[in-house]
């Protein structure tokens, strides 16, 4: 029963890096959301992706932010040269065809950056 | 005005006792409203879903919603100390396709 994976789990990294993020959804699931959580505050949306496309990036950066969501593989959020403000809880969530709305959540992927 | 609004709480309430979880949202079109359950360190873990007027019951939760005022509550019964968390809010915007907006989430702490 292999819900949404995401890893690594946690990441350190250091000002000026980059951090990838992977996520793989539920099986059958062919949607992928990205959230991402500041320490104390809620969820905000970051991307809406279906397999080879972005739906809706309304919620990214403008700069240092990307996502992908190739026919094969995992799900990628990409952040180059973090800063401090990065650091956050990032979590990647499916749905499937079925349009019911509901979103299952992977653990997630705490950014730390130093 | 924030798309979707909570108390931030904490909400304290005694063992046994009601909590009362409230949420209001602006975008009137929204068709679908969701309850999700969060521990700390934890991952969002969805309890409820509702989607139209009235009540709807689970166990010891009822989410209550009400479009024309634009709120939505969750009621949770004979509340146990493992019901301390915090409660996010989500609700579907009336985008064309799915894309939930959360609430800060209200924190409830349950007192043994």
């Amino acid at each position: 029963n292999a819900g949404v994976m995401q890893n690594p789990r946690h990441l350190v990294r250091r000002r000026g890096q980059e951090a990838r993020l992977r996520c793989s959804p539920m099986k059958g699931h062919s949607h992928v959301y990205w959230y991402r959580q500041l320490p104390e505050e809620g969820l905000k949306f970051m991307v809406y992706l279906q397999k080879e496309n972005i739906i809706d990036e309304s919620g990214m950066p403008k700069e240092r932010f990307s996502a992908e969501f190739p026919k094969e593989g995992p799900s990628i959020l990409r952040i180059q040269q973090v800063v401090r403000g990065d650091s956050a809880a990032y979590f990647c969530a499916s749905i499937g065809t079925v349009n019911t709305g509901e979103l299952f959540f992977g653990e997630g992927s705490r950014l730390t950056v130093l | 005005q924030k798309e979707v609004e909570q108390n931030s709480g904490p909400l304290s309430v005694p063992e046994g006792a009601i909590a009362s979880l409230n949420c209001t949202y602006s975008d009137r079109g929204s068709q679908s409203f969701f309850w999700y359950r969060q521990y700390s360190g934890k991952s969002p873990e969805l309890i409820m879903s509702i989607y139209s007027n009235g009540d709807k019951e689970d166990g010891r939760f009822t989410a209550q919603l009400n479009k024309a005022s634009q709120y939505v509550s969750l009621l949770i019964r004979d509340s146990q100390p493992s019901d301390s968390a915090t409660y996010l809010c989500a609700v579907n915007m009336n985008t064309g396709f799915q894309k939930l907006v959360f609430g800060t989430g209200t924190r409830l702490l349950v007192s043994p």
